[in-house]
Protein backbone atom coordinates (compact mmCIF):
# COMPACT_ATOMS: atom_id res chain seq x y z
CA UNK A 1 0.00 0.00 0.00
CA UNK A 2 1.88 2.94 -1.14
CA UNK A 3 -0.23 5.97 0.41
CA UNK A 4 0.26 8.82 -1.28
CA UNK A 5 2.97 9.58 -3.75
CA UNK A 6 4.20 12.30 -5.30
CA UNK A 7 6.44 13.11 -8.42
CA UNK A 8 8.66 14.00 -9.09
CA UNK A 9 10.85 14.32 -5.80
CA UNK A 10 13.13 17.00 -6.95
CA UNK A 11 13.15 19.59 -9.73
CA UNK A 12 15.20 22.70 -10.77
CA UNK A 13 13.50 25.25 -12.78
CA UNK A 14 14.50 28.84 -14.57
CA UNK A 15 12.05 31.45 -13.69
CA UNK A 16 8.75 31.50 -16.60
CA UNK A 17 9.12 27.85 -17.11
CA UNK A 18 5.95 25.52 -16.45
CA UNK A 19 5.75 22.44 -14.50
CA UNK A 20 2.91 19.93 -13.11
CA UNK A 21 3.64 18.01 -10.27
CA UNK A 22 1.18 15.05 -9.74
CA UNK A 23 0.25 13.33 -6.79
CA UNK A 24 -1.48 10.18 -6.38
CA UNK A 25 -3.06 8.22 -3.72
CA UNK A 26 -4.82 4.92 -3.55
CA UNK A 27 -6.87 5.17 -0.71
CA UNK A 28 -9.64 5.53 -2.52
CA UNK A 29 -10.38 9.39 -0.45
CA UNK A 30 -12.66 12.07 -1.57
CA UNK A 31 -10.37 14.93 -0.21
CA UNK A 32 -7.03 16.09 -1.37
CA UNK A 33 -4.81 19.15 -0.86
CA UNK A 34 -1.73 20.88 -1.83
CA UNK A 35 0.58 22.57 0.42
CA UNK A 36 3.55 24.41 0.61
CA UNK A 37 6.38 25.05 3.30
CA UNK A 38 8.73 27.34 3.06
CA UNK A 39 12.24 27.36 5.47
CA UNK A 40 10.74 27.41 9.45
CA UNK A 41 7.38 27.52 8.55
CA UNK A 42 4.54 25.78 8.62
CA UNK A 43 2.42 24.54 5.82
CA UNK A 44 0.18 26.45 3.83
CA UNK A 45 -2.77 25.47 1.94
CA UNK A 46 -2.80 26.16 -1.69
CA UNK A 47 -5.71 24.13 -3.22
CA UNK A 48 -7.82 21.45 -2.27
CA UNK A 49 -10.78 19.12 -3.75
CA UNK A 50 -13.83 17.81 -2.58
CA UNK A 51 -14.05 15.32 -4.77
CA UNK A 52 -13.53 14.26 -8.62
CA UNK A 53 -14.18 17.01 -10.92
CA UNK A 54 -14.08 20.11 -8.22
CA UNK A 55 -11.22 22.02 -6.89
CA UNK A 56 -11.32 25.05 -4.32
CA UNK A 57 -8.46 28.03 -3.73
CA UNK A 58 -7.00 27.32 -0.68
CA UNK A 59 -4.47 30.55 1.82
CA UNK A 60 -1.80 31.15 -1.26
CA UNK A 61 -3.42 29.89 -4.17
CA UNK A 62 -1.97 32.90 -6.68
CA UNK A 63 0.24 31.64 -9.44
CA UNK A 64 -0.81 27.85 -9.21
CA UNK A 65 -3.59 25.83 -10.54
CA UNK A 66 -5.03 22.30 -9.71
CA UNK A 67 -7.03 20.00 -11.36
CA UNK A 68 -8.76 16.66 -10.12
CA UNK A 69 -9.85 14.60 -13.59
CA UNK A 70 -9.63 11.12 -11.57
CA UNK A 71 -10.48 10.25 -8.21
CA UNK A 72 -7.12 9.42 -7.57
CA UNK A 73 -4.78 11.71 -8.88
CA UNK A 74 -4.28 15.67 -7.97
CA UNK A 75 -2.32 17.86 -10.36
CA UNK A 76 -0.39 20.80 -9.32
CA UNK A 77 0.56 22.89 -11.96
CA UNK A 78 2.78 26.32 -12.03
CA UNK A 79 2.26 28.06 -15.58
CA UNK A 80 5.12 30.64 -15.03
CA UNK A 81 7.00 29.84 -12.34
CA UNK A 82 8.89 32.69 -10.12
CA UNK A 83 11.62 32.79 -7.69
CA UNK A 84 8.91 32.89 -4.96
CA UNK A 85 7.43 29.72 -5.48
CA UNK A 86 10.96 27.91 -4.76
CA UNK A 87 9.01 25.87 -1.17
CA UNK A 88 9.16 22.27 -0.76
CA UNK A 89 5.34 20.97 -1.89
CA UNK A 90 2.92 18.25 -0.14
CA UNK A 91 0.24 16.75 -1.25
CA UNK A 92 -2.20 15.15 1.33
CA UNK A 93 -5.68 13.35 0.99
CA UNK A 94 -8.50 12.41 3.38
CA UNK A 95 -11.42 10.25 3.50
CA UNK A 96 -14.92 11.13 3.78
CA UNK A 97 -15.63 11.12 7.42
CA UNK A 98 -14.16 13.94 9.25
CA UNK A 99 -12.76 11.81 12.09
CA UNK A 100 -10.30 10.36 9.21
CA UNK A 101 -6.60 12.18 9.30
CA UNK A 102 -5.08 13.34 6.53
CA UNK A 103 -2.39 11.28 4.95
CA UNK A 104 0.28 13.53 3.34
CA UNK A 105 3.44 12.13 0.73
CA UNK A 106 7.04 12.78 1.14
CA UNK A 107 7.03 16.20 -0.75
CA UNK A 108 8.60 17.90 -3.81
CA UNK A 109 11.28 20.52 -3.38
CA UNK A 110 11.29 22.63 -6.12
CA UNK A 111 14.04 25.21 -6.88
CA UNK A 112 13.54 28.21 -8.86
CA UNK A 113 16.36 29.87 -10.35
CA UNK B 1 -9.80 30.37 11.67
CA UNK B 2 -8.81 30.30 15.03
CA UNK B 3 -4.96 30.37 16.35
CA UNK B 4 -2.98 28.52 18.33
CA UNK B 5 -0.08 29.55 20.84
CA UNK B 6 2.99 26.95 21.40
CA UNK B 7 6.47 27.15 22.49
CA UNK B 8 9.12 27.28 19.60
CA UNK B 9 11.22 24.78 20.96
CA UNK B 10 11.41 22.04 23.45
CA UNK B 11 13.86 19.82 24.80
CA UNK B 12 13.40 16.19 27.00
CA UNK B 13 15.52 13.68 27.64
CA UNK B 14 14.99 10.09 25.95
CA UNK B 15 12.78 7.56 28.02
CA UNK B 16 11.38 10.33 29.71
CA UNK B 17 7.63 11.87 29.52
CA UNK B 18 7.17 14.63 27.45
CA UNK B 19 4.31 17.35 27.51
CA UNK B 20 4.00 19.50 24.90
CA UNK B 21 1.45 22.66 25.52
CA UNK B 22 -0.75 24.75 23.28
CA UNK B 23 -2.84 27.63 23.84
CA UNK B 24 -6.22 28.12 22.15
CA UNK B 25 -8.45 30.77 24.36
CA UNK B 26 -10.46 31.79 21.17
CA UNK B 27 -11.62 28.50 20.46
CA UNK B 28 -14.85 27.95 18.98
CA UNK B 29 -17.57 25.05 19.59
CA UNK B 30 -17.09 22.76 16.61
CA UNK B 31 -13.08 22.81 17.04
CA UNK B 32 -11.79 19.60 17.11
CA UNK B 33 -8.43 19.68 18.26
CA UNK B 34 -5.54 18.14 15.90
CA UNK B 35 -2.17 17.13 16.93
CA UNK B 36 -0.09 16.24 13.42
CA UNK B 37 4.07 15.90 13.77
CA UNK B 38 6.43 16.02 11.13
CA UNK B 39 9.97 14.06 11.32
CA UNK B 40 13.26 15.59 9.69
CA UNK B 41 12.75 15.85 5.67
CA UNK B 42 9.43 14.10 5.86
CA UNK B 43 5.42 14.91 5.40
CA UNK B 44 3.61 15.78 8.49
CA UNK B 45 1.72 12.63 10.04
CA UNK B 46 -1.25 12.45 12.43
CA UNK B 47 -0.84 11.82 16.13
CA UNK B 48 -3.82 11.99 18.09
CA UNK B 49 -7.46 14.62 18.00
CA UNK B 50 -10.10 15.05 20.15
CA UNK B 51 -13.28 17.82 21.21
CA UNK B 52 -13.59 17.37 25.06
CA UNK B 53 -12.15 14.27 26.48
CA UNK B 54 -9.32 13.22 26.65
CA UNK B 55 -8.08 10.99 24.64
CA UNK B 56 -5.07 8.12 24.05
CA UNK B 57 -3.50 6.23 21.30
CA UNK B 58 -0.95 4.00 21.01
CA UNK B 59 1.64 7.43 20.24
CA UNK B 60 0.45 9.84 22.68
CA UNK B 61 -2.25 11.20 25.04
CA UNK B 62 -4.15 14.43 24.80
CA UNK B 63 -5.02 15.89 27.67
CA UNK B 64 -7.74 18.95 27.07
CA UNK B 65 -8.53 21.49 29.43
CA UNK B 66 -11.93 21.76 31.02
CA UNK B 67 -12.86 25.10 29.53
CA UNK B 68 -11.11 23.60 26.33
CA UNK B 69 -8.70 26.97 25.97
CA UNK B 70 -5.65 24.46 25.97
CA UNK B 71 -4.62 21.17 25.63
CA UNK B 72 -1.17 19.13 25.71
CA UNK B 73 0.02 16.55 23.87
CA UNK B 74 1.89 13.78 26.28
CA UNK B 75 4.71 11.38 25.05
CA UNK B 76 4.97 8.66 27.76
CA UNK B 77 8.12 7.70 27.38
CA UNK B 78 9.95 9.94 24.65
CA UNK B 79 12.67 8.35 22.36
CA UNK B 80 14.84 9.82 19.52
CA UNK B 81 12.66 9.07 16.68
CA UNK B 82 10.21 11.43 18.53
CA UNK B 83 11.98 14.23 17.64
CA UNK B 84 9.88 16.40 15.31
CA UNK B 85 8.12 19.37 14.96
CA UNK B 86 4.81 19.11 16.61
CA UNK B 87 2.16 20.91 15.25
CA UNK B 88 -1.30 21.44 17.11
CA UNK B 89 -3.98 22.64 14.97
CA UNK B 90 -7.72 23.74 15.21
CA UNK B 91 -10.27 22.09 12.72
CA UNK B 92 -13.68 23.53 11.52
CA UNK B 93 -15.47 20.55 11.21
CA UNK B 94 -17.85 22.23 8.19
CA UNK B 95 -17.08 20.02 5.09
CA UNK B 96 -17.71 22.72 3.43
CA UNK B 97 -13.87 23.90 3.83
CA UNK B 98 -12.36 20.62 2.81
CA UNK B 99 -11.07 19.48 6.56
CA UNK B 100 -7.88 21.57 5.84
CA UNK B 101 -5.84 22.10 8.17
CA UNK B 102 -4.40 25.37 9.32
CA UNK B 103 0.13 24.69 10.21
CA UNK B 104 1.31 27.50 12.42
CA UNK B 105 5.04 26.87 13.10
CA UNK B 106 4.96 24.31 15.73
CA UNK B 107 6.96 23.22 18.56
CA UNK B 108 10.39 21.69 17.76
CA UNK B 109 10.85 18.70 19.63
CA UNK B 110 14.63 17.59 20.71
CA UNK B 111 15.25 14.57 22.44
CA UNK B 112 18.99 13.58 24.16
CA UNK B 113 20.07 10.54 24.96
Amino acid sequence: NAGVTQTPKFRVLKTGQSMTLLCAQDMNHEYMYWYRQDPGMGLRLIHYSVGEGTTAKGEVPDGYNVSRLKKQNFLLGLESAAPSQTSVYFCASKGRYSNQPQHFGDGTRLSIL
Amino acid sequence: DAKTTQPNSMESNEEEPVHLPCNHSTISGTDYIHWYRQLPSQGPEYVIHGLTSNVNNRMASLAIAEDRKSSTLILHRATLRDAAVYYCILRDEDSNSGYALNFGKGTSLLVTP
